[in-house]
């Protein structure tokens, strides 16, 4: 079945220490996005790609970045993660066209100590 | 004023009943309406996906958008235990596309 995958699902990491969440896709969409959500709260959109065009939300913090290294895979990488980084990250996929639903992958839990 | 309020609930019903979950928005730009589904520790599922005023089903699930009153809602009839999740309403233009905060659902035996 054409999917959205994350790796790891579950990731921990200490205070200050670089992190890296993985994304991949067989649906062969050109829009990949990446979400935070946080408990009992709505996903919160980071950034997203447009093909290789990349577009960041106003507000993400410049802790994150993103890489898209073809169509297939996606990264997520936290440079400095702090305790409020704490989340559930969830990787999204589209067609192109804001109309298009997005498909979503099972997310990466990630826990700072 | 948030762009999209969903009632978090939680909402408990028992197997068998008819649940209505609701979203409401404020934007009249917004024209695309979903709903998703996210079990726990999982991603949300795309349920139903609408562009238009009125009722759209699929099986036990029917979704209604009122865009005079900007008002959507998702009916779930004959609701069973493996229905109980939280339920996300997405609600956009071509701009942007905004989550609710979910609804989450217990269906008991």
């Amino acid at each position: 079945d054409a999917m959205v995958i994350q790796n790891p699902r579950y990731q921990v990491t200490q205070f200050g220490k670089p992190v890296t969440l993985s994304c991949s896709q067989t649906l062969n969409h050109n829009v990949m996005y990446w979400y935070q959500q946080k408990s009992s709260q709505a996903p919160k959109l980071l950034f997203h790609y447009y093909d290789k065009d990349f577009n960041n939300e106003a507000d993400t913090p410049d802790n994150f970045q993103s890489r898209r290294p073809n169509t297939s895979f996606c990264f997520l990488d936290i440079r400095s993660p702090g305790l409020g980084d704490a989340a559930m990250y969830l990787c999204a996929t589209s067609r192109s066209g804001s109309d298009q639903p997005q498909h979503f992958g099972d997310g990466t839990r990630l826990s700072i100590l | 004023q948030k762009e999209v309020e969903q009632d978090p609930g939680p909402l408990s019903v028992p197997e068998g009943a008819i649940v209505s979950l609701n979203c409401t928005y404020s934007n009249s730009a917004f024209q695309y309406f979903m709903w998703y589904r996210q079990y726990s520790r999982k991603g949300p599922e795309l349920l139903m996906y609408t562009y238009s005023s009125g009722n759209k089903e699929d099986g036990r699930f029917t979704a209604q958008v009122d865009k005079s009153s900007k008002y959507i809602s998702l009916f779930i009839r004959d609701s069973q235990p493996s229905d109980s999740a939280t339920y996300l309403c997405a609600i956009g233009n071509t701009d942007k596309l905004i989550f609710g905060t979910g609804t989450r659902l217990q269906v008991f035996p």
